[in-house]
């Protein structure tokens, strides 16, 4: 069984670009979680989704971020025009259920540099 | 609004001592605590998950408790290997439940 899979592991972009991460999640795993961790700092969360739904995104920032987990295929993380303060690691985790008793389980994470 | 605290931000031992990390968190209301390693540069791994049920949690030489009343957790490590080094963090659920509130972590350095 394979654990959360996210890619690119390693992501470059210049200042406006677009930035596009995927997060697969286990198997048998309904729930995607987004979290962000900003160099020297601790790591936060961003959004949580279940398929084709958004259910908190109390941590992204309300412009330029946005996330989608559609019924096919992986969850999307999606930067538009990024600027050098979005550089960060950006880990997904999943889960098989929600709420009081679940376990997060975390992909290696995606490492984005803004030039 | 959860919030959670971690002491002390890094420690060094030298190898084959026994440590413990302690994490506090202000909204004992939760259901689980997590506790984490990360690696420089990796991802987050998954150590152990205490249930409010229980009072301690066990894997190997990582012994984790979890005190709801007075909002603390401590992870134990016993016979500490220069393999330990890592960060460690611990995460409680926020109030809905779902996403993980983390601390700053600890960052330990186990000297051969």
């Amino acid at each position: 069984n394979a654990g959360v899979m996210q890619n690119p592991r390693h992501l470059v972009r210049r200042r406006g670009q677009e930035a596009r991460l995927r997060c697969s999640p286990m198997k048998g795993h309904s729930h995607v979680y987004w979290y962000r961790q900003l160099p020297e700092e601790g790591l936060k969360f961003m959004v949580y989704l279940q398929k084709e739904n958004i259910i908190d995104e109390s941590g992204m920032p309300k412009e330029r971020f946005s996330a989608e987990f559609p019924k096919e295929g992986p969850s999307i993380l999606r930067i538009q025009q990024v600027v050098r303060g979005d550089s960060a690691a950006y880990f997904c985790a999943s889960s098989r259920t929600s709420g009081m008793y679940n376990e997060q389980f975390f992909g290696p994470g995606t490492r984005l540099t803004v030039l | 609004k959860q919030e959670v605290t971690q002491i002390p931000a890094a420690l060094s031992v030298p190898e084959g001592e026994n440590l413990v990390l302690n994490c506090s968190f202000t909204d004992s209301a939760i259901y689980n605590l997590q506790w984490f390693r990360q690696d420089p540069g990796k991802g987050l791994t998954s150590l152990l998950l205490i249930q409010s049920s229980q009072r301690e949690q066990t894997s190997g030489r990582l012994n984790a408790s979890l005190d709801k009343s007075s909002g603390r957790s401590t992870l134990y490590i016993a016979a500490s290997q220069p393999g330990d080094s890592a960060t460690y963090l611990c995460a409680a659920p926020g109030n809905a439940g779902n996403m993980l509130t983390f601390g700053g972590g600890t960052r330990l350095m186990v000297k051969p």
